[in-house]
């Protein structure tokens, strides 16, 4: 089993950019999230869904939306992208939500200049 | 608010000595509280969750609900501890700052 897996690994996107971090579990997991990894601040939630057709937004949403496109994948999309968007990206999931252990992804660093 | 405090952003022992990373947390229910820790090169993974009450690697957390704290230590530190440690609260998926941690020789 390959778990969360995540791509791209590295990404550069000029201010005003979009694009979609991909992610994906194979564990069959209900719930799925993604995190940004800031210095200082570790990991902030940005949204999350905790079963298939549900989002919900977590500490940290603006300027992100997702998509659970089924029980496997869970994208996350920034629409314009800003420099204060660069970061450290991971996907993570789990079976029984906030109380359950969390298996993350590899992670996604993205630069936007 | 911060919910999850870890005051440690670096600590810095000898191998063999005791180390013991800090976390505070602000929740007035019955928390679920875990430790994570990232390698380097490696995914963040679970270490110890506080309903488990295992010792996993040598390392132990105890829950204390009256100072609202989970800090997690070690007796011994060996070199393969160096890594980043986060404390992590159930309520809004809140994560700690983080405390990286280097063992030295």
């Amino acid at each position: 089993n390959a778990g969360v897996t995540q791509t791209p690994k590295f990404q550069v996107l000029k201010t005003g950019q979009s694009m979609t971090l991909q992610c994906a579990q194979d564990m069959n997991h209900n719930s799925m999230y993604w995190y940004r990894q800031d210095p200082g601040m570790g990991l902030r939630l940005i949204y999350y869904s905790a079963s298939e057709g549900t989002t919900d937004k977590g500490e940290v949403p603006n300027g992100y939306n997702v998509s659970r496109l089924n029980k496997r994948e869970f994208s996350l999309r920034l629409e314009s992208a800003a420099p204060s968007q660069t970061s450290v990206y991971f996907c993570a999931s789990n079976d029984q939500g906030s109380t359950d252990t969390q298996y993350f992804g590899p992670g996604t660093r993205l630069t936007v200049l | 608010a911060q919910r999850v405090t870890q005051p440690e952003k670096l600590l810095s022992v000898f191998k063999g000595a005791p180390v013991e990373l800090k976390c505070n947390y602000s929740y007035s229910g019955s928390p679920e509280l875990f430790w994570y820790v990232q390698y380097s090169r490696q995914r963040l993974q679970l270490l110890l969750r506080h309903i488990s009450r295992e010792s996993i690697k040598g390392f132990t957390a105890d829950l204390n609900k009256g100072e609202t704290s989970f800090h997690l230590k070690k007796p011994f530190a060996q070199e393969e501890d160096s890594a980043m440690y986060y404390c992590a609260l159930d309520y809004k998926l809140s994560f700690g700052a983080g405390t990286t941690v280097t063992v030295r020789a």
